[in-house]
């Protein structure tokens, strides 16, 4: 399985974009990318998914470059809600063994 | 349509007891994951279970097991409590083919 590598933690201030960038240098040719977000005490929640190039939903958008080590996730305008972790994940498309890693703490303020 | 329900929510135990915690999956849901989360060590993979068969296991001693039963729900038990075991245990079900998982609320697991 790809190991993924994301930073430790970021700030950011209401009304601003947040990109967070993983790393996934050995990713195999049927991964996906999958991005969850984790308030404190909570289960994690489903972000979103991709493959390749682009993908976007209601709440963030996921680039993809050619190559596919690495994936950015992005947030639109963000507010105070929206500070918690986010993890990358990188696995297969079939078969459920989803390895997360440390995550980015991302902490919007006011 | 219903969440993925995780019970008890809140439990505490001894040392050298065993416990057992209990997770519903959402109705359709075929695969049912299991995950510690502690704050040294973050989430870590138990095992997951997919039409009552174990299909990937994590790297947890054997204390650490579990089962599907036919209408997915899912038991984990966890034998010999140690200290170290206090943490936040987590189900997600899903369709099982690697898409969108639903996280339980989890169970907090106390052992003194």
């Amino acid at each position: 399985l790809a190991k993924t590598t994301q930073p430790i933690s970021m700030d950011s201030y209401e009304g601003q974009e947040v990109n967070i960038t993983c790393s996934h240098n050995n990713i195999a040719t049927n991964d996906y990318i999958t991005w969850y977000q984790q308030f404190p005490s909570q289960g994690p929640r489903f972000i979103i998914q991709g493959y390749k190039t682009k993908v976007t939903n209601e709440v963030a958008s996921l680039f993809i470059p050619a190559d596919r080590k690495s994936s950015t996730l992005s947030l639109p305008r963000v507010s105070l809600s929206d500070t918690a972790v986010y993890y990358c994940l990188v696995g297969l498309g079939e078969g459920f063994k989803t390895i997360f890693g440390a995550g980015t703490r991302l902490f919007v303020k006011a | 349509k219903a969440g993925v329900t995780q019970t008890p929510r809140y439990l505490i135990k001894t040392r050298g007891q065993q416990v057992t915690l209990s997770c519903s999956p959402i109705s359709g849901h075929r695969s049912v994951s299991w995950y510690q989360q502690t704050p040294g060590q973050g989430l870590q993979f138990l095992f997951e279970y997919f039409s009552e068969t174990q299909r990937n296991k994590g790297n947890f001693p054997g204390r650490f097991s579990g089962r599907q039963f036919s209408n997915s729900r899912s038991e984990m038990n966890v034998s010999t409590l140690e200290l170290g075991d206090s943490a936040l245990y987590l189900c997600a079900s899903s369709l099982g083919d690697g898409g969108e998982a639903f996280f339980g609320q989890g169970t907090r697991l106390t052992v003194v």
